[in-house]
Formats: C-alpha cells, sequence, structure tokens
C-alpha cells in the first residue's frame, strides 16, 4: 500500500504558485519523498525528490517539514501544461515505487 | 538524452495472439520495469530487471513473459491475453541501484494495449 495521503484534486489559476501538500507520518529515516507526475495519456515524469532538506530545481521546490511527516510540492507560476496527476511517493533507494491515487491538479486560466 | 522508447504506440490483439512490447534507453541504466495502467488508476508495478536479471515478478500472470535481452532493452511477450488486460503498459528505466541518494525512474510514453 501506498505510505502517503493527497488530496484527489486540487485547482490553481495560471501563473499562480501550485502548492500541493503530502502527508507521510509514517516514513522512517532512510525513506525519500519523491514526486511524479502524470499529464494525461503520458508516462509519468520524474520531478523532484528529497530526504530532509528544502530541494529546488528547474521544475518544482520541494518542502519537507522538520519532522519529516509532510512535505509540500510547490511549482511557482502554473501554466496550463501543468494539469496533471501528481504522485507523493516514500520509498528507500532500493523501495519499488508504489503509486498511490495522487492528487489531480487543474491549472485554469 | 533521458528518453525511454516504446514500441508499438498502441497495439490491438486477438485472445489467441502473440505478441511482443518493446522498450529501450540509452542512458546506461542498470534496472528497467514493467507498469500495468487501467484507466483512471495509478501504474502498478509487473517486473522488475536489475543488471538484466529478474529481481520482482509482482505475482503477474504467466501469460505475461517479460525478457531483458541486454541493458538497453527490454521487452514484454504476450500471449493468450484477456479482454481485462486491457491497459497502457509503461516501461521505466533507473540508474544503478547501487547508488546512493535515491534512483528516480524515467518512464517511456506507453504502450496503449486493446485485447479483443
Amino acid at each position: 500500500d501506498a505510505k502517503t495521503t493527497q488530496p484527489p484534486s486540487m485547482d490553481c489559476a495560471e501563473g499562480r504558485a501550485a502548492n500541493l501538500p503530502c502527508n507521510h507520518s509514517t516514513i522512517s529515516g532512510n525513506e525519500y519523498v519523491y514526486w511524479y507526475r502524470q499529464i494525461h495519456s503520458q508516462g509519468p515524469q520524474y520531478i523532484i525528490h528529497g530526504l530532509k532538506n528544502n530541494e529546488t530545481n528547474e521544475m518544482a521546490s520541494l518542502i519537507i517539514t522538520e519532522d519529516r511527516k509532510s512535505s509540500t510540492l510547490i511549482l511557482p507560476h502554473a501554466t496550463l501544461r501543468d494539469t496533471a496527476v501528481y504522485y507523493c511517493i516514500v520509498k528507500t533507494s532500493y523501495d519499488k515505487v508504489i503509486f498511490g491515487p495522487g492528487t489531480s491538479l487543474s491549472v485554469i486560466p | 538524452d533521458t528518453e525511454v522508447t516504446q514500441t508499438p504506440k498502441h497495439l490491438v490483439m486477438g485472445m489467441t495472439n502473440k505478441k511482443s512490447l518493446k522498450c529501450e534507453q540509452h542512458m546506461g541504466h542498470r534496472a528497467m520495469y514493467w507498469y500495468k495502467q487501467k484507466a483512471k488508476k495509478p501504474p502498478e508495478l509487473m517486473f522488475v530487471y536489475s543488471y538484466e536479471k529478474l529481481s520482482i515478478n509482482e505475482s503477474v500472470p504467466s501469460r505475461f513473459s517479460p525478457e531483458c535481452p541486454n541493458s538497453s532493452l527490454l521487452n514484454l511477450h504476450l500471449h493468450a491475453l484477456q479482454p481485462e488486460d486491457s491497459a497502457l503498459y509503461l516501461c521505466a528505466s533507473s540508474q544503478d541501484p547501487g547508488l546512493a541518494g535515491g534512483r528516480e525512474q524515467y518512464f517511456g510514453p506507453g504502450t496503449r494495449l486493446t485485447v479483443t
């Protein structure tokens, strides 16, 4: 079973920041937080991952709380092309990826 | 090059047919994966190959037969499928499993399979 809880859907206005939450209250010390997204009818796309520090790349920022029990994926300036299902996954380096239901993000013009 | 390619894009097959799905990557990744995704559901892991050896089989029926001829190629051989096997089949790859720091997976676009 997936070890994370995400809201089933969210809306975001185009150009605004999209903040996608994820709860992982049972995360253990050697487990990473990964984010993937899947645009309709395409393969999932890796976005970002982190262990305990906040991370940023060209796509997004990942904020992990100090107790590591939750995290937030931030898309700083959402565009229509960011409409997708976003999956938060918790795993060690060697675990298999288990996708939960994810959050369906709709970016609205 | 961070691309995983899959062929064919679409496949329609009868229940008595034998067909194969093909996946290829040239990123030097040593782990490759097959996933199955039904409509409006998340992807489900089927098989994992690590260093060209099958390391995980998620209790997949024997009518699905994976093969990893070399480190760049992954095949999924299909035989005597059922209509409920119709789905999007996704291939993915990731770096050497021995690396620390996590190993993100790169996915192909998938093969849309319809079994009639």
